[in-house]
């Protein structure tokens, strides 16, 4: 059974960078084409893809947010991270990790975690 | 990239079937067939029901079918149920190798 589970902060303040950990079971992000996304939803507002990175260290970025996002992982863990820099109150919602199913092919996101909800506020 | 197009809410009673559009252009929908489906229940995170444009993953209902014409793909629900209320969301693989999600349709079974 595959699994992932966000962890990091409910609140950081304006301008603070947000650090998001991502930890995967059932799979290893090691293996070849396992592929390992983040997704945010604002309170009420639509989802919002982040950005990707792929077991052989392919990373993928949103143009919008490519300058303040970093994708990173720790093999060993069995974990991702997601760092956003440069926080502001408009990046307050709910943080999802998600496995990309398609094992190097871009069918979608098969497996979700139940996110975590980050507020940005002084 | 642009946020792809849905309608933001549809509503239909229990046995008819809705269909809810998903809009993009040539550099996203309309470039592959990597267009995904997922419908999402309040405060759960959200479950793929549709990949490859049509195919659906093992579990999901038949009732829930997936077609794309150009730039625009499409989800039929058929049969209506309580059970799918809720908010849906497409998803396109776009031609600068990223990924894109559509504005969400919220679904009202009446």
């Amino acid at each position: 059974q595959i699994t992932l589970k966000e962890s990091g902060p409910t609140l950081v303040k304006p301008t603070q960078t947000l650090t998001l950990t991502c930890t995967v079971s059932g799979f290893s992000i090691s293996t070849s084409g396992a592929g390992v996304g983040w997704i945010r939803q604002p309170p009420g507002k639509a989802l919002e893809w982040l950005a990707l990175i792929y077991s052989g260290g392919d990373e993928r970025y949103s143009p919008s947010l490519k300058s303040r996002v970093t994708i990173t992982k720790d093999a060993s863990k069995n974990q991702v991270f997601l760092t956003m820099t440069d926080m502001d109150p408009v990046d307050t919602g709910t943080y999802y990790c998600a496995q990309e199913t398609g094992w190097g092919r871009p069918l979608g996101f098969g497996s979700w975690g139940q996110g975590t909800l980050v507020a940005v506020s002084s | 990239q642009s946020t792809l197009t849905q309608p933001a809410s549809l509503s239909g009673s229990p046995g008819q079937s809705i269909t809810i559009s998903c809009t993009g252009t040539n550099s996203d929908v309309g470039a592959y067939n990597f267009v995904s489906w997922y419908h999402q229940s309040p405060g759960k995170a959200p479950k793929l029901i549709i990949y490859d444009v049509s195919d659906r993953p093992s579990g999901v209902s038949n009732r829930f079918s997936g077609s794309k014409s150009g730039n625009t793909a499409s989800l039929t629900i058929s049969g209506l149920q309580a059970e799918d209320e809720g908010d849906y969301s497409c998803n396109s693989y776009t031609t600068s190798r990223t990924w894109v999600f559509g504005g969400g349709t919220k679904l009202t079974v009446l």
